[in-house]
């Protein structure tokens, strides 16, 4: 059974980074499929901030791309997100999600980690 | 600023049929790209329900099933249940924004 894990800090000071790993257990990042960040802001929809394939760069949001960095630690078989210089605006639950390779659809998903940015 | 519309909230009676719309444009429905659904009960992450051409996860029952014409998609439920009360999401790609979008969201209530 595919598991993913998100962890990090819930509460970062504006205009600093913020920075969360994903744990996934079940299944090797580097045996195939697509791996991604998606956010939601309390009561609000869901945004795709980035996804990766494990031999490829990541490919990001545009309107985030100039903030967002997406890695990848296959002998940990996990991924981190750092996002810099937030704001309010970027408080959200983030999710971390395994992408299909031939649909672009979310199949397995993380509990969510709500990250607060205030000061 | 979601570039996919939905209706905020629906609302039907155990059994009956609800309907979800989302509306895109050009550069995503509209332009040939899949849409897929999702589920989200409260406080839990959101779940897949349908993925590329009406597919359905396994364990995802033969009462939610989608369609497509043009710009808009729809989710249909029938036999309403009340464990169905939810938020239901729409996701494509949009060409214009290089990006993966998913809908605005809607609450479906059962009454």
């Amino acid at each position: 059974q595919v598991q993913l894990q998100e962890s990090g800090p819930g509460l970062v000071k504006p205009s600093e980074t913020l920075s969360l790993t994903c744990a996934v257990s079940g299944y090797s990042i580097s045996s195939g499929f697509y791996w991604g960040w998606i956010r939601q802001p309390p009561g609000k929809g869901l945004e795709w901030i980035g996804s990766f394939y494990y031999s490829e760069s990541p490919y990001y949001n545009p309107s985030l791309k100039s903030r967002v960095t997406i890695s990848v630690d296959t002998s940990k078989n996990q991924f981190s997100l750092k996002l810099s210089s937030v704001t309010a605006a970027d408080t959200a639950v983030y999710y971390c999600a395994r992408r299909s390779t031939s649909w672009d659809s979310f199949d397995y998903w993380g509990q969510g980690t709500l990250v607060t940015v205030s000061s | 600023q979601s570039v996919l519309t939905q209706p905020p909230s629906v609302s039907g009676a155990p059994g009956q049929r609800v309907t979800i719309s989302c509306t895109g444009s050009s550069s995503n429905i509209g332009a040939g790209y899949d849409v897929h659904w999702y589920q989200q009960l409260p406080g839990t992450a959101p779940k897949l329900l349908i993925y590329g051409n009406s597919n359905r996860p396994s364990g995802v029952p033969a009462r939610f099933f989608d369609s497509k014409s043009g710009t808009s998609a729809s989710l249909a439920i029938t036999g309403l249940q009340a464990e169905d009360e939810a938020d239901y999401f729409c996701q494509s790609y949009d060409s214009s924004l290089s990006a993966s979008v998913f809908g605005t969201g809607t609450t479906v209530t059962v009454l």
